[in-house]
C-alpha cells in the first residue's frame, strides 16, 4: 500500500501568511494526487487534483505542486475561512489512501 | 460534476448488516466515464477508502474490510450501494459516496452510521 505522510500535523498561522503543507508518498505516484479541505461537520472539498490543477471555484491563493513522491499544498495569503483540516489522497494505486491530515488554525 | 447523495439507517446494532445507497443522476450511472466509491470517517479521525466500482464491473476493496463488504450498482434505480456485514462499534463513522471522473472526485454530504447496542 502507498503510505502518505503529511507534515506538519498541526499548523497555526496568521492571516496573510504563506502556508505550505507537504505530503510524501512511500512510492512514486506520478501526479495522481488530490488535496482536500475539510471543515467540521462537512464533507471534504476538493481543492487540487492531478497534483497541481485547481478545481473550479477554488480561490487562486491555493496551489499545488510536485510529482513522484513529494507534493506540496500552498496557501499564498491565508484567510480566516481557511481554518480547516487538509488531506492529501493518492489515486495511482489501489488501495486508495489518504494522508493523516493537517489541521490549520488561524492565530 | 455528477452530484451524489447517500442514504443510510443511522443507528444499528452490532452484528447487523449495513446497507447504504447513493443516488446518482440517471445519465451518469449508465456512463462509462465515471467510477463510483465509498469512503468513511470515524468520529474525530481521518479518511478511509472502502471500495470502488467501475462501469466494467471491476471492483476494488480495502483489504481490511474485503471479507465483509460489497459494492454494487443498480442502474434501474440510478444508484449504487455498499453492504457491510457484521458491523461492530468500530464501523461507526460518517460514510461518504463519491463519483470520480478521471482524477476529479465529487463527494456526497455523508451519512452518519452509529453502531451501538
Amino acid at each position: 500500500d502507498v503510505q502518505l505522510t503529511q507534515s506538519p500535523s498541526f499548523l497555526s498561522a496568521s492571516v496573510g501568511d504563506r502556508v505550505t503543507v507537504t505530503c510524501r508518498a512511500s512510492q512514486g505516484i506520478n501526479t495522481y494526487l488530490a488535496w482536500y479541505q475539510q471543515k467540521p461537520g462537512k464533507a471534504p472539498k476538493l481543492l487540487i487534483y492531478s497534483a497541481s490543477t485547481l478545481q473550479s471555484g477554488v480561490p487562486s491563493r491555493f496551489s499545488g505542486s510536485g510529482s513522484g513522491t513529494e507534493f506540496t499544498l500552498t496557501i499564498s495569503s491565508l484567510q480566516p475561512e481557511d481554518s480547516a483540516t487538509y488531506y492529501c489522497q493518492q489515486l495511482n494505486y489501489y488501495p486508495l489512501t489518504f494522508g493523516q491530515g493537517t489541521r490549520l488554525d488561524i492565530k | 460534476q455528477v452530484q451524489v447523495q447517500e442514504s443510510g439507517p443511522g443507528l444499528m446494532k452490532p452484528s447487523e448488516t449495513l446497507s447504504l445507497t447513493c443516488l446518482v443522476s440517471a445519465d451518469a450511472i449508465n456512463s462509462n466515464r465515471y467510477n463510483w466509491g465509498w469512503i468513511r470517517q470515524p468520529p474525530g479521525k481521518g479518511l478511509e477508502w472502502i471500495a470502488s466500482l467501475y462501469h466494467t464491473g471491476d471492483t476494488y476493496y480495502n483489504a481490511s474490510l474485503k471479507s465483509r463488504v460489497t459494492i454494487s450498482v443498480d442502474a434501474s434505480k440510478s444508484q449504487f450501494s455498499l453492504t457491510l456485514m457484521s458491523v461492530t462499534a468500530a464501523d461507526t463513522a460518517v460514510y461518504y459516496c463519491t463519483s470520480r471522473l478521471g482524477q476529479v472526485s465529487t463527494w456526497g454530504r455523508g451519512t452518519l452510521v452509529t453502531v451501538s447496542s
